[in-house]
């Protein structure tokens, strides 16, 4: 079962920052979370993880609260191509090995 | 374009067939994944090959297999099909199987499935 809650969707205005929020109450300590997006059925794109502080790329930037219990992706400065599903993951680790958990993301659409 | 490639892209068959789909990992990654995503669904995980061996299994039932062959690339085998098979399966690659740094999943474009 998932590890993660996200709203099923999201409406963001083009040029504004995307903001989405994730729910990972059960998170353990050395659990990362990770963020992919999926562009219309193509396969998934990297995006962004973190473990505990707060992250940025030239993707996106993710900032985690202290208690590690949920965390939030931001896009900047939304586009059109940035509409897509996007999936926040739970890296679950077992025998030296890890597995990513996916849950059912948040569709976002980016409007003009 | 994340370096892995998956064949075919679209493969249409009956119920009761066998079919094998195919993946090559990026250059230089050892690990590989597959996924079956079914219509409007996440991603479930099915199982995961490091350097030629069994890792981690899913999901996956007794009717599909997969193996990772010495070249690295992997095959994915689904036999008697059923309806409820149909659906995009993914393959993914990393660089390592360990729960350390990086080491993010990079995806192919994956192949669509359709069993009539």
């Amino acid at each position: 079962d998932a590890k993660t809650t996200q709203p099923p969707s999201m409406d963001c205005a083009e040029g504004r920052a995307a903001n989405l929020p994730c729910n990972h109450s059960t998170i353990s300590g050395n659990e990362y979370v990770y963020w992919y997006r999926q562009i219309h059925s193509q396969g998934p794109q990297y995006i962004i993880h973190g473990l505990k502080n707060n992250e940025t790329n030239e993707m996106a930037s993710l900032i985690i609260t202290e208690d590690r219990k949920s965390s939030t992706l931001i896009l900047p400065h939304a586009t059109l191509r940035d509409t897509a599903v996007y999936y926040c993951i739970v890296r679950v680790e077992a025998d030296s090995n890890y597995q990513l958990i996916w849950g059912a993301g948040t569709k976002l659409i980016i409007k003009p | 374009d994340s370096g892995v490639t998956q064949t075919p892209k679209h493969l249409i068959t009956a119920t009761g067939q066998r079919v094998t789909l195919r993946c090559s990992p990026r250059s230089g990654d050892l690990s590989v994944y597959w996924y079956q995503q079914s219509l409007d669904q996440g991603l479930q995980f099915l199982i995961q090959y490091y350097n030629g061996e069994e890792r981690a299994k899913g999901n996956i039932l007794e009717r599909f297999s997969a193996q990772q062959f010495p070249d690295l690339h992997s095959e994915l085998n689904l036999s008697s099909l059923e309806l409820g098979d149909s659906a995009l399966y993914f393959c993914a690659s990393s660089v390592a199987a360990l729960a350390s740094g990086r080491n993010e999943q990079f995806f192919g474009p994956g192949t669509r499935l359709t069993v009539l």
